[in-house]
């Protein structure tokens, strides 16, 4: 069963800070992707990394692949009261049909 | 704005009822994929359809079940609802059959509540 875990799950920082937030599988993705959830809307897709070890860079958004294409992480530099949300890591299934999701992180950020 | 869009917003139901929740795709987009997003959780993969078939379905019961039509719009149907079917439900659109790849673009949700 291929699950993701993301960690952590609740990050309450003040405006300015940096933070990262991690994404962990035991199984091989073929990609990972990157959602950020505000309350009553549906996630939006922040980046899709594909190649192991791969870092995109999304102006204060920092998105690495590892190398074994079994996690992920997402830096945020600077973190602004906007950027309050959830953020949740995705893979494909095996069969390509359908997105994993991990539980999410919980992002507040003020001022 | 994604494109897609849900309908109802929210709803609130009596255990035991049936609903149904209704998508409309992204343009172009011949794949739907529904979702189940319970209180502090990712979203549940429920299943998907593509070209009117469904295409994979997760680990949900049969009283789960959905519909694409020839304009790739899709319902998805509850029966028996439980007071755990509680949840924002999602609906998701992309170009083809294959998630791997491509873009998937969301719904704002409906919000069900049973009680």
């Amino acid at each position: 069963t291929q699950l993701l875990e993301q960690s952590p799950q609740f990050l309450s920082i003040q405006e300015g800070e940096n933070l990262t937030v991690y994404c962990n599988s035991s199984s091989v993705f073929s990609s990972l992707q990157w959602y950020r959830q505000e309350p009553g809307e549906g996630p939006v897709l922040l980046v899709t990394v594909v190649t192991g070890g791969e870092v995109k860079k999304l102006k204060r958004l920092t998105f690495q692949f590892g190398d074994a294409r079994k996690d992920s992480s997402l830096h945020i530099t600077a973190a602004q009261p906007g950027d309050t949300g959830l953020y949740l890591c995705a893979g494909a299934n095996q069969a390509g049909t359908a997105l994993i999701f991990g539980k999410g992180t919980t992002l507040s950020v003020s001022s | 704005e994604t494109g897609v869009t849900q309908s109802p917003t929210h709803l609130i139901k009596t255990r035991g009822q049936q609903v149904t929740l209704r998508c409309s795709s992204q343009s172009g987009h011949n794949t739907v994929s529904w979702y189940q997003q319970a209180l502090g959780q990712g979203p549940q993969f429920i299943f998907q359809y593509y070209r009117e078939e469904e295409n994979g379905r997760g680990n949900f019961p049969p009283r789960f079940s959905g519909l694409q039509f020839p304009n790739y719009s899709s319902e998805l149907n509850v029966n028996a609802l439980e007071l755990d079917d509680s949840a924002l439900y999602l609906c998701a659109s992309s170009l083809s059959g294959r998630g791997s790849g491509n873009t998937i673009y969301f719904g704002e949700g409906s919000w069900l509540t049973v009680v």
